[in-house]
């Protein structure tokens, strides 16, 4: 069974462009995670989404955004970006989403930013 | 979701059990625990979890205290391959998992 799948695995933009990453979930799992992972913050949440809907939210500022399409597989978008935006950028799968099912990550996306 | 704690670091000897602890003091009833890991520049791996019985699978084995204040993450036989930073998560309802620090296990041949 393939896992969940990142794209791209390496990134540089520079101040003040956009990006826009994307994650294949496992098959069959309908529930994706973003994390950021950064030196000094460490793994933070940043969203969850479930048949197209955005459940929860971290504490991240608009210029962070997401979307989950039919099939699963999400994108999440950064506006306006800034320096302190370089960082590995984590998409997680589960079936549900719920506290009894693993999340299983791919293996991000490293966003540098000039 | 529950705080955990964690050391910092560990070593291990290959071969031998590595035993790595966790409290979770404040973790509620419908809280499960969670042990990921983490091998430099890649994403992290899913271990084992269980809400309050012990649980063992193909990679790593699960003892909770019967308070479930605390649990230790046992890795049976230690690999060189098996250093990592480990991380233990109280997930509740809320669709998202909280990392701490974690460990730094350091196995040495």
């Amino acid at each position: 069974k393939a896992g969940v799948t990142q794209t791209p695995r390496y990134l540089i933009k520079t101040r003040g462009q956009q990006v826009t990453l994307s994650c294949s979930p496992i098959s069959g799992h309908r529930s994706v995670s973003w994390y950021q992972q950064t030196p000094g913050q460490g793994l933070q949440f940043l969203f969850e989404y479930f048949s197209e809907t955005q459940r929860n939210k971290g504490n991240f500022p608009g210029r962070f955004s997401g979307r989950q399409f039919s099939n699963s597989r999400s994108e999440m978008n950064v506006s306006t970006l800034e320096l302190g935006d370089s960082a590995l950028y984590l998409c997680a799968s589960s079936l549900d989403g719920h506290s009894n099912q693993p999340q299983h990550f791919g293996d991000g996306t490293r966003l540098s930013i000039l | 979701d529950a705080k955990t704690t964690q050391p910092p670091s560990m070593d291990c000897a290959e071969g031998r059990a590595a035993n790595l602890p966790c409290n979770h003091s404040t973790i509620s009833g419908n809280e499960y625990v969670y042990w990921y890991r983490q091998i430099h520049s890649q994403g992290p791996q899913y271990i084992i979890h269980g809400l309050k019985n012990n649980e063992t699978n193909e990679m790593a084995s699960l003892i909770i205290t019967e308070d479930r204040k605390s649990s230790t993450l046992i890795l049976p036989h230690a690999t060189l391959r098996d250093t990592a930073v480990y991380y233990c998560i109280v997930s509740g309802s809320n669709y998202k998992l909280t990392f701490g620090k974690g460990t730094l296990l350091t196995v040495n041949p």
